[in-house]
């Protein structure tokens, strides 16, 4: 069946760098986009990226154009997202979801979330 | 705040039906089909509504989704306690080259 499962909790410092894993299973990794989505504590959804599985070509959300970088390791079927210059406002439960072909068909299946706590 | 509008909350009796609005613009809903998803608290969320009115697979169908112009909707009929949760309208936006969600509605079976 398909899985995306996500790093466990993490705790970072202002100022530091976040570097979060989400690995696939179940299907051809190469074959569907991943995408990252983030929730602020009490928030909505607000959508971060998407990265081409296959090739590596990624799209960023533009406010977060020069601090957010998506790679992906097609040996192991995993998808990272790195994310600097961490502020309070970065707190947030992140999850990556894989895109359903056809571009804006959706999201179909999505990982656990991983919680970022961004605190002196 | 968001590119996409939704009424924070909406409710209605067991049974009942509910539908939530969404209300975009011409780079969004004017041009791209739309998504929407469920969130249970403390859950991620869950595709139910794709390419405007297509269920997902294991979606009720009392969930259903419309679209007109430059608004979507959402439909949740024989409203059941399992259907309380924040629910999400989404799609591409042309201008911001991205995925935007709406603001989210809550709805509560009252």
């Amino acid at each position: 069946q398909v899985q995306l499962v996500q790093s466990v909790t993490e705790v970072k410092k202002p100022g530091t760098s976040m570097k979060l894993s989400c690995k696939a299973s179940g299907y051809s990794f190469i074959d569907f986009f991943i995408q990252w989505v983030r929730q602020a504590p009490g928030q909505g959804l607000e959508w971060m990226g998407t990265i081409n599985t296959n090739n590596g070509d990624t799209n960023r959300a533009p406010r977060f154009q020069g601090r957010v970088t998506m790679t992906r390791d097609t040996s192991t079927g995993t998808v990272y997202l790195e994310l600097s210059s961490l502020r309070s406002e970065d707190t947030a439960v992140y999850y990556c979801a894989r895109e359903l072909p056809g571009a804006t068909s959706g999201f179909d299946y999505w990982g656990q979330g991983t919680l970022v706590t961004v605190s002196s | 705040q968001s590119l996409l509008t939704q009424p924070p909350s909406a409710s209605a009796t067991p049974g009942h039906t509910v539908t939530i609005s969404c209300s975009g613009s011409s780079s969004n809903i004017g041009v791209n089909t739309v998504n929407w998803y469920q969130q249970l608290p403390g859950a991620a969320p869950r595709l139910l509504i794709t390419n405007n009115n297509k269920r997902s697979s294991g979606v009720p169908d009392r969930f259903s989704g419309s679209k007109s112009g430059l608004s979507a909707s959402l439909a949740i009929s024989g409203l059941q306690s399992e259907d309380e949760a924040d629910y999400y309208c989404a799609l591409w936006d042309d201008n911001v080259d991205g995925y935007v969600f709406g603001s989210g509605t809550t709805v509560t079976v009252l």
